[in-house]
């Protein structure tokens, strides 16, 4: 089992321009989550789907969006990109509610 | 919103030292206790949990975490660091029954040989 896949591992984008971040993962789990890592904040939630079909916001879903395309995929997009929005990207999967959540290797993003 | 608080920044000790990492958390209610540890360029991994029982928890590579429900506090412990748990620690929480987790804003440990 590959465990949680994302793609890519390292991006560096123009302000303004857009991308999606890809996630898959391979072990049945019913939620997937985005976050971002910055020095000295921790991980803070971006998006999350308790489940296939729902989505919800976050701590931090401004200049987001995510599509949960089935149970396997969760993607982010950036619509227009901003200096801000450098950061590490960690999606990760949970079976279900209380459980331990997976991780990703992370998207290293700067936007110049 | 929770919040999740880790008392040191940078904490630096030579092997075979202790380790005692801090964590304190906001929310009153009930709740589920996490620490994630983060090594060089790899990505988060658990090292244990709490969700109910015994408040004294014990994880892999020899941490324990102990579950003080008065003090709001789930702090992490190893009686003696290798080289090799050099790496970020995080402190997480989440309310029972809730999808979300809250990070603290992590513990850089570096451990000399």
């Amino acid at each position: 089992n590959a465990g949680v896949t994302q793609t890519p591992k390292f991006q560096v984008l123009k302000t303004g321009q857009s991308m999606t971040l890809q996630c898959a993962q391979d072990m049945n789990h019913n939620s997937m989550y985005w976050y971002r890592q910055d020095p000295g904040m921790g991980l803070r939630l971006i998006y999350y789907s308790a489940s296939e079909g729902t989505t919800d916001k976050g701590e931090v879903p401004n200049g987001y969006n995510v599509s949960r395309l089935n149970k396997r995929e969760f993607s982010l997009r950036l619509e227009s990109a901003a200096p801000s929005q450098t950061s590490v990207y960690f999606c990760a999967s949970s079976e279900k509610v209380r459980g331990e959540q997976f991780f990703g290797p992370g998207t290293r993003l700067t936007v110049l | 919103a929770q919040s999740v608080s880790q008392h040191n920044h940078h904490v630096i000790l030579s092997e075979a030292a202790s380790l005692e990492l801090g964590c304190n958390y906001s929310y009153g209610g009930t709740v589920n206790l996490f620490w994630y540890v983060q090594y060089p360029g790899q990505h988060l991994q658990l090292l244990l949990k709490y969700f109910s029982g015994d408040p004294l928890v014990k994880g892999i590579k020899g941490f324990e975490a102990e579950f003080i429900k008065s003090k709001f506090s789930f702090n992490l412990r190893k009686p003696s660091v290798q080289w090799s748990d050099t790496a970020e620690y995080f402190c997480a929480v989440t309310r029972a029954n809730d999808y979300k987790l809250s990070f603290g804003a992590g513990t850089t440990v570096t451990v000399r040989a």
